[in-house]
């Protein structure tokens, strides 16, 4: 089963506004990724948060990790058009470095 | 640096038939990893290469890779299946570090 599962699996907003993803996992871990897939497109790293971590910053975006509650949050603000894309949460299920689980990703659409 | 690049960008390829997908990076980094990813659904792990001359399989057969330099990561499909009809995805990192992927393989199996 997947290690991380993102909530909503689809989200429109307008642009301009603020959109927030979810991402819950099962068990512990060294550290939680966040990538943005354009369609058709490979992924785009946008942040890593390691599990001694509590929040991150990069631009319009804030990852908070609660390793507690086994939960990611990817926030984005003032959306813009160029935000649409999937976004997926990737964890690496403390198998040892590199072995990434995904979730099955947030459809993320921003309307003009 | 060209990064992580992928050929071919797409193929068709018959029941039975086998093909290699070529990867390779020029990051320097060690390791390497494949995964596939339908349609809706995220990525999953099929093999990943640690460092040069080793690799691990996430999932059953189908699928062949060798790491014989650290550039290159070719994933070899044996006797292709519709099965196997996915986007394939080559990925490289440093230890504990971000992926860096390719833009992918589009492959269909008929």
């Amino acid at each position: 089963s997947q290690q991380g599962e993102e909530d909503p699996q689809a989200l429109s907003i307008q642009e301009g506004e603020n959109a927030t993803m979810n991402c819950s996992y099962k068990t512990s871990i060294n550290n939680l990724q966040w990538y943005r897939q354009n369609s058709g497109r490979g992924l785009v790293h946008l942040i890593l948060i390691r599990s001694n971590e509590r929040e991150k910053h990069s631009g319009r975006l804030r990852v908070t990790l609660d390793t507690s509650k086994k939960s990611s949050s990817l926030l984005i603000t003032a959306s813009r058009a160029a935000d649409t894309a999937s976004y997926f949460c990737a964890t690496d299920a403390n198998q040892g470095a590199q072995k990434l689980v995904f979730g099955q990703g947030t459809r993320l659409t921003i309307n003009p | 640096n060209a990064g992580v690049t992928q050929t071919p960008k797409f193929h068709i390829l018959k029941t039975g038939q086998s093909m290699t997908l070529q990867c390779a990076q020029d990051m320097n980094h060690g390791y390497m990893s494949w995964y596939r990813q339908d349609p809706g659904m995220g990525l999953r792990l099929i093999y990943y290469s640690a460092a040069a001359g080793t690799t691990d399989k996430e999932v059953p057969n189908g699928y062949n890779v060798s790491r014989l330099n650290t550039e290159d990561f070719p994933l070899r499909l044996v006797s292709a299946a519709p099965s196997q009809t996915s986007v394939y995805l080559c990925a490289s990192s440093f230890p504990l570090y971000e992926q860096y992927f390719g833009p992918g393989t589009r492959l269909t199996v008929t």
